[in-house]
């Protein structure tokens, strides 16, 4: 089956600096790349999703980029914001389900 | 629209107890998912069904766990007898589409604690 990893497990930087996890998976067959963010009490939240036939994509302060010849993709965040300190975890997706990373503790200090 | 709701949000039970944790998908997602996320691992897949039907639930830890979607509408998960290793955050996820290509929405989760 897919395996997903996710590093840095915590990422700590300060408000205004750019953040970036990083992720390969295993499965060539995988084809969809979603990053969700998980704030304290809640499930969850997709913020950005990247499929197979696409290296890059941008929403404002995030990207993601894919590499499908390494089999990694990542994400990058810009400008990072107090709000945006959170639990985030990649995923990869070949037929119906998603496998998901460890996820990625990150803090950002006013 | 709503979203996925799932309650309760939290659960204290002993070791040996039966829990039954429910999950309300959006109104018309075919597609409901059950995950489980134990202390600083990875959301781990448990079970997907399409309606009514299991489609899969090659991620079942034992037969202990029992998922239900009666209707095809909500769903349940019951635990029984739960056992210390149970403990985590258990989310479901509802998806409009069976196929590759597309996220979930999850619920905000079961925090479920085995003492």
């Amino acid at each position: 089956g897919e395996n997903v990893e996710q590093h840095p497990s915590t990422l700590s930087v300060q408000e205004g600096d750019s953040a970036v996890i990083k992720c390969t998976y295993s499965d060539s067959a995988s084809n969809y790349f979603p990053w969700y963010k998980q704030e304290l009490g809640k499930g969850p939240q997709l913020i950005i999703d990247i499929r197979s036939n696409v290296g890059e994509k941008k929403d404002q302060r995030i990207a993601v980029t894919l590499n499908k010849t390494a089999k990694h993709f990542s994400l990058h965040i810009t400008e990072t914001q107090p709000e945006d300190s959170a639990v985030y975890f990649c995923a990869a997706r070949g037929d119906s389900t998603l496998t998901f990373g460890k996820g990625t503790m990150l803090l950002v200090s006013p | 629209e709503a979203g996925v709701t799932q309650f309760p949000s939290h659960s204290v039970i002993e070791k040996g107890q039966t829990v039954t944790l429910r999950c309300d998908p959006i109104s018309g997602h075919d597609n409901l998912y059950w995950y489980r996320r134990v202390m600083g691992k990875e959301i781990k897949f448990l079970l997907h069904f399409v309606k009514e039907s299991k489609q899969d639930e090659s991620g079942m830890p034992n037969n202990r766990f029992l998922a239900e979607r009666t209707g095809g509408t909500y769903s349940t998960l019951k635990v029984q007898p739960a056992e210390l290793e149970d403990s985590g955050v258990y989310f479901c996820a509802s998806s409009p589409w069976t196929g590759a290509g597309y996220g979930y929405t999850f619920g905000s989760g079961t925090r479920l604690t085995v003492v």
